[in-house]
């Protein structure tokens, strides 16, 4: 079975500060990983993705995901953050034996001015 | 901009009324997928079809809960004899993946239901 823990359901950074939000993952097999975010009112839409090749990954708007299989973690970073960045954020994971992804709970980002 | 649209966006309903929750996917996705979630939670996955079969139901959906997706088109999922524990964002979300399921979710933007 497969599963998502998602550390901090609140982090707040200031503007211009690193973000740093954590995932990490159990499965028995290679996993996929995926982040998503969640602005208010709106659908969840696809940050990044991990499936194989090279375990740094970039996605949209300054993000990038790190998949470290020693560590069973896939951490979201950004260099400096945005007000625009404020939302909640879900990491998921999935195998390639099954049709199901699989959400952590979530992390609600806050950017301070 | 066609992306996954969700039909009603909110409803309220007094306990042990029906309901139901339309959900036009991305027109060429065969993969649809409904989700609930829950305040503080992450979405959790209810049931998925490929085109107009349904393969995997979760232990979440009691018999009180049915989706069709019948032309594998449009899906519609209904609870019956709603229960105030039903009140929750029903989610939807499609993708276009053959083999493995390596790509992308297309989330609606979510049915909130609140159940009285």
């Amino acid at each position: 079975a497969q599963s998502v823990t998602q550390l901090g359901s609140h982090v707040s950074v200031s503007e211009g500060a690193l973000v740093l939000l954590r995932c990490n993952y159990s499965s028995s097999v290679p996993p996929y990983l995926f982040w998503y975010v969640q602005y208010p009112n709106q659908g969840l839409q696809l940050l990044l993705k991990y499936t194989t090749g090279a375990t740094l990954v970039k996605g949209i708007n300054g993000f990038e995901a790190e998949f470290k299989k020693s560590e069973t973690s896939f951490h979201l970073t950004k260099p400096s953050a945005h007000m625009s960045d404020a939302a909640e954020y879900f990491c998921a994971v999935s195998v390639n034996t099954g049709n199901q992804f699989y959400f952590g709970t979530g992390t609600s980002l806050t950017v301070i001015p | 901009d066609t992306g996954v649209s969700q039909d009603p966006r909110h409803k309220i309903t007094k306990r042990g009324q029906n309901v139901t929750f339309r959900c036009d996917p991305i027109s060429e996705h065969n993969r649809l997928y409904w989700y609930r979630q829950t305040l503080g939670q992450g979405p959790e996955f209810l049931t998925y079809f490929q085109n107009e079969a349904q393969l995997e139901k979760s232990r979440l959906l009691s018999d009180r809960f049915s989706a069709e997706r019948p032309k594998g088109s449009f899906s519609t999922l209904e609870i019956q004899r709603t229960e105030q524990g039903d009140s929750a964002m029903y989610l939807c979300a499609s993708s276009s993946q053959t083999g493995t399921n390596t790509g992308e979710l297309f989330f609606g933007e979510g049915s909130r239901l609140t159940v009285l």
